[in-house]
């Protein structure tokens, strides 16, 4: 069981938008603690998607943005492609377990 | 450009041991924070171990505690993770990562993951 909560799945049409959340607690995202997504192709390591709950690396397109509140953070897409099709991670500091906390993951299909 | 290759991986049987390195490159490694992460086949990410830019902290996730150790050789720009005592459950792909970590005053930021290896597998089994 992961300290952060994810849904296992979610799935959209291409061009719909899709949201993926991510529940932790006051030890974690709660506590102020940046959150940050990673996208995992198969086969391949992750790549950061957002970092410090709301900011794009260069290159990553501005159909990906995340948000954070209170105890919880979301990674929305837009304009669903294809290429999307891939396994999501948010991520974390845990400063009661002090240690970095991942979300179980969350498999995007795109219909 | 900016790299980390890791190494060492394979096939062991339980009880033994194995120490797995990522060599860094295209940046300078003595000012990263470094992860270990793992995944096990067809689970998610799972992190293993971190150890501060200068060697100084380690914090390892309970599951490894006690039987894993994370050291860096920052002259040679290299991670290491030696792995003791191994277990079935200890079969995965096992990834570093470079974290930059910033400080104000008395509070750490930890940013994100943002440079990942390519990952080396260990396989845990009789």
């Amino acid at each position: 069981q992961s300290v952060l909560t994810q849904p296992p799945s979610v799935s959209g049409a291409p061009g719909q938008k899709v949201t993926i959340s991510c529940t932790g607690s006051s030890s974690n995202i709660g506590a102020g603690y940046d959150v940050h997504w990673y996208q995992q192709l198969p086969g391949t390591a992750p790549k950061v998607l957002i970092y410090a709950n709301n900011n794009r690396p260069l290159g990553v397109p501005d159909r990906f943005s995340g948000s954070k509140s209170g105890t919880s953070a979301s990674l929305a897409i837009t304009g669903l492609q294809a290429e999307d099709e891939a396994d999501y991670y948010c991520q974390s500091y845990d400063s009661s377990l002090s240690g970095w906390v991942f979300g179980g993951g969350t498999k995007l299909t795109v219909l | 450009q900016v790299q980390l290759v890791g190494s060492g991986g394979g096939v062991v049987q339980p009880g033994r041991s194995l120490r797995l390195s990522c060599a860094a490159s295209g940046f300078t490694f003595s000012s990263y924070a470094m992860h270990w992460v793992r995944q096990a086949p067809g689970k998610g990410l799972e992190w293993v171990a971190l150890i501060w830019s200068d060697g100084g902290n380690k914090y390892y996730a309970d599951s490894v505690k006690g039987r894993f150790s994370i050291s860096r050789d920052n002259s040679k720009k290299t991670l290491y993770l030696q792995m003791n005592s191994l277990r079935a459950e200890d079969t995965a792909v096992y990834y570093c990562a470079r974290m930059d970590v910033g400080v104000t005053g008395t509070i750490y930021y930890y940013n994100a993951l943002d440079v990942w290896g390519q990952g080396t597998t260990v396989t845990v089994s009789s």
